[in-house]
């Protein structure tokens, strides 16, 4: 059965870097893409961005363009999304999530990582 | 802001029907398939319906899903206390080349 095991919460200071990282298992990753999205407590869903299926093009949401890096280690079938100059603001739970595919749409996610950025 | 509007909250009493409206654009939902998901308290979403009015294996027919326009709705009939939880639409939008997601409803049984 198709499974993304993300990594455990983090605790980080204002201007610091995260990366959290999404393992997949049950299918075969580089036939599908995956994406990022965060959701601050409280808040609805926000979508950071995506990394294509076969070669690793990636598309970010303007709101991240520039802080956000999305890669993925094909031979460890993981993803990653890395967030860098955290603010208090960007404390949230980062999900990453398949992309069911052609017609974007997000079928399976993972448990989700508290990012907690304080000082 | 969110591209996609849905309303902050619909209610009804066990084994009624509710609907969500999901509102957009020509730029996302006139020109785009939309999905929706299910966000129990404490929990990760869940897909429950996918190409406007498809449903992933597993998901029971008392959800359902349409289009028509630049907007999309989803049902529920029978309701039950389980289906307490958050819904939102989501799908791309051309002119942000960026998926979007709606505001969120919560779904309340009484």
């Amino acid at each position: 059965q198709v499974q993304l095991v993300q990594s455990g919460a983090e605790v980080k200071k204002p201007g610091a870097s995260v990366k959290v990282s999404c393992k997949a298992s049950g299918y075969t990753f580089t036939n599908y893409a995956m994406h990022w999205v965060r959701q601050a407590p409280g808040q609805r869903l926000e979508w950071m961005g995506w990394i294509n299926r076969g070669n690793p093009y990636t598309r970010y949401s303007r709101k991240f363009q520039g802080r956000v890096t999305i890669t993925r280690d094909t031979s460890a079938t993981t993803a990653y999304m890395e967030l860098s100059r955290l603010k208090s603001e960007d404390t949230a739970v980062y999900y990453c999530a398949r992309d069911g595919g052609p017609h974007w749409f997000l079928d399976f996610w993972g448990q989700g990582t508290l990012v907690t950025v304080s000082s | 802001q969110s591209v996609l509007t849905q309303p902050p909250s619909v209610s009804a009493a066990p084994g009624q029907k509710v609907t969500i409206s999901c509102s957009g654009s020509s730029s996302n939902i006139g020109n785009n398939y939309v999905s929706w998901y299910q966000q129990l308290p404490g929990t990760d979403p869940k897909l429950l319906i996918y190409d406007s009015n498809e449903r992933p294996s597993g998901i029971p027919d008392r959800f359902s899903g349409s289009k028509s326009g630049t907007s999309a709705t989803l049902g529920i009939t029978g309701l039950q206390t389980g289906d307490e939880a958050d819904y939102y639409c989501g799908t791309w939008d051309n002119s942000l080349s960026a998926y979007v997601f709606g505001t969120g409803t919560k779904v309340t049984v009484l």
